[in-house]
């Protein structure tokens, strides 16, 4: 069965340095979120969409902003990086809720972030 | 106090003993609860779900649910040396007035190691 397709899957960046992170859904699920998770600590939610519009927002820095597009695709920008960036960034997608139930999450391989 | 909070561990069973997981939850009104398997350095694999108060089986698995006393727990029978790993349990709270976009919160995980 497809998965989550996650890219790149390592990236090493300097500070203050740009990157991109993309996220490409399974197929005909309509929602992605995007986790950050630190050495030792559980994932931690940053931005959702549904339907190409964004859904939730948890604690994300402002220079990280993203975006899903019209085929459900998902961009993760983050400018200005700093050295508390590094971090694995998941993406997940899911199949949409039905009567306020939201059902699983699939996460993708994760794309593990160095900033030097 | 963690709105998802999941027993201490790390916890240690022989081979083919029963491994026994807990989790509580602050939000009495959340609906979808997930267990997690993730390896290290890898991505969080959905094991479980669970929506409804009893049991739910998978093979070796079993989902306990129960929504009065906010708690729901992971049941690993016949436990093998390559379910050594971080189980996170996962929990779509109500969120704020009512409203839930989906988003997980994660307890911090508990590492289980299975020694032959």
């Amino acid at each position: 069965a497809a998965g989550v397709i996650q890219s790149p899957r390592h990236l090493i960046k300097e500070k203050r340095e740009t990157a991109t992170l993309k996220c490409y859904p399974i197929p005909r699920h309509d929602t992605v979120y995007w986790y950050q998770q630190g050495p030792g600590q559980d994932p931690q939610f940053l931005i959702s969409f549904y339907e190409k519009m964004q859904s939730d927002k948890g604690s994300i820095p402002d220079r990280f902003s993203a975006q899903q597009f019209s085929d459900y695709h998902s961009e993760l920008n983050m400018s200005s990086l700093e050295l508390g960036d590094s971090a694995l960034y998941f993406c997940a997608s899911s199949s949409p809720s039905l009567a306020g139930v939201y059902y699983e999450q699939y996460f993708g391989p994760g794309t593990r972030l160095t900033v030097t | 106090q963690k709105e998802v909070e999941q027993n201490s561990g790390p916890l240690s069973v022989p081979e083919g003993a029963i491994a026994s997981l807990n989790c509580t939850y602050s939000d009495r009104g959340s609906q979808s609860f997930f267990w997690y398997r993730q390896y290290s350095g890898k991505s969080p694999e959905l094991i479980m779900s669970i929506y409804s108060n009893g049991d739910k089986e998978d093979g070796r698995f079993t989902a306990q649910l129960n929504k009065a006393s906010q708690y729901v727990s992971l049941l690993i029978r016949d436990s093998q040396p390559s379910d050594s790993a971080t189980y996170l349990c996962a929990v779509i709270l109500r969120g704020t007035g009512g409203t839930s976009y989906g988003k997980l919160t994660f307890g911090q995980g508990t590492i289980l190691t299975v020694h032959p």
